[in-house]
């Protein structure tokens, strides 16, 4: 079934530390897997992607890990700052002819002052 | 370039009136998607479609809902007799539609069902 979840609904951090937001995915045939910030009131906003063929992919301050053996999926955000309080969703992209993006849950990360 | 633009932003309806929700996708993109998203809910799939085809559909309710995606103008997203249970935010993305392309989403319509 359609099934993206998240370990930790909600993470609280110090601004500056790293954190990591864990996801979980569901369908092991999904190829593609992508990470979205979601601001109060506002639509996803695309972080970072990561396709099946790699395990490790990095962006400035951000980097996706994949697990397939476990269907595991990060999120790891270094020196964590105010303005990255928002809600995280990881998405796997089923792939085939339908090509839809599966969300999961959501984790809200709190970043303290 | 202009992004995934929806409107309107924020839709009040009477139970029993019908709603319409448009999304006009990124410039060259020809695939959109819809999302309904509870509040502290992540986002439910509903809709796929390229022009004038509806490809996944998988997620919309039985009765009520529709989409569609003309040749030309908007994608439409229709329920008819909303009722109070039809209260969300649907959010609208496009893409490219090449598999494993990134998705851009508009800012969403926030339907209130009074």
């Amino acid at each position: 079934g359609e099934n993206v979840g998240l370990h930790l609904p909600t993470l609280s951090v110090q601004e500056g530390d790293n954190s990591i937001i864990n996801c979980a995915y569901s369908n092991s045939a999904s190829d593609y897997f992508i990470w979205y910030k979601q601001e109060s009131g506002k639509g996803p906003q695309f972080i970072i992607d990561i396709r099946s063929n790699m395990d490790k992919r990095q962006g400035q301050r951000v980097t996706v890990l994949l697990n397939k053996t476990v269907k595991h999926l990060s999120l790891q955000i270094a020196a964590t700052q105010p303005g990255d309080s928002a809600v995280y969703f990881c998405a796997e992209n089923y792939g085939g002819a339908t090509n839809k993006l599966i969300f999961g849950t959501g984790t809200l990360l709190a970043v303290q002052p | 370039n202009a992004g995934v633009m929806q409107n309107p932003r924020h839709l009040v309806r009477r139970r029993g009136q019908e709603a319409r929700l448009r999304c006009s996708p990124m410039k060259g993109h020809s695939h959109v998607y819809w999302y309904r998203q509870l509040p502290e809910e992540g986002l439910k799939f509903m809709v796929y479609l390229q022009k004038e085809n509806i490809i996944d559909e998988s997620g919309m309710p039985k009765e009520r809902f529709s989409a569609e995606f003309p040749k030309e103008g908007p994608s439409i997203l229709r329920i008819q007799q909303v009722v109070r249970g039809d209260s969300a935010a649907y959010f609208c993305a496009s893409s490219a539609g090449t598999q494993g392309t990134e998705a851009f989403f508009g800012q969403g319509t926030r339907l209130t069902v009074v």
